[in-house]
């Protein structure tokens, strides 16, 4: 199975700040890979498909970039209600893998 | 508007059955694949399982092979997700997710529900 590795860990940033968190395949995943967003108690929420494209209803600061094995999840200027949990996810290949998440809490 | 929501979850004892339901509303339900992804306490997201829109295709994890089984039923607008031989490691709380259409992403999940299996 394709395993996804995301650094940092932990992210510390303060409001306003630029986030810049990383994930990893083992092997290519071309460009199908996602982000998500989790806060405590409750359902993750899609924020990136296919690498670049923004899902529904996501604000502007969140950018996605990268292809093959690298990728790129980017928060232009944090906003208080961004603080969470972040994961990808690959769809290039069964089983669906998630990576191990990274933390981006308030400095 | 979209919602999924869970049931079926509660304390079951090691190697014993438990049937997840998922009732969809709001949103074509036969038009899309569906997964279950799971969360242990504390931990990670982990994906269990997808079906596709007309049921004829379904993947699982290594982890529940075997074990597990996704099914729906497009006439009750239901997924489910039927769990045999449980394991203390299935213990977690079991998203369903409707998948962004033609894509194998999640995007409308539920709450969830708790599955812990204890003796």
């Amino acid at each position: 199975e394709i395993v996804l590795t995301q650094s940092p860990a932990t992210l510390s940033l303060s409001p306003g700040e630029r986030a810049t968190l990383s994930c990893r395949a083992s092997q290519s995943v071309s460009s199908y890979l996602g982000w998500y967003q989790q806060k405590p108690g409750q359902a993750p929420r899609l924020l990136i498909y296919d690498a670049s494209n923004r899902a529904t209803g996501i604000p502007a600061r969140f950018s996605g970039s990268g292809s093959g094995t690298d990728f790129t999840l980017t928060i232009s200027s944090l906003e208080p209600e961004d603080f969470g949990v972040y994961y990808c996810q690959q769809r290039s290949d069964w089983p669906v893998t998630f990576g191990g998440g990274t933390k981006v809490e308030i400095k | 508007q979209v919602q999924v929501v869970e049931s079926g979850g509660g304390v079951v004892q090691p190697g014993r059955s438990l049937r997840l339901s998922c009732a969809a509303s709001g949103f074509i339900f036969s038009n899309y694949g569906m997964h279950w992804v799971r969360q242990a306490p504390g931990k990670g997201l982990e994906w269990v399982a997808v079906i596709s829109y007309d049921g004829s295709n379904k993947y699982y994890a290594d982890s529940v092979k075997g074990r597990f089984t996704i099914s729906r039923d497009n006439s009750k607008n239901t997924l489910y997700l039927q769990m045999n031989s449980l394991r203390a490691e299935d213990t977690a709380v079991y998203y369903c997710a409707k998948e962004k259409r033609g894509y194998s992403y999640g995007e409308s999940w539920g709450q969830g529900t708790l599955v812990t299996v204890s003796s």
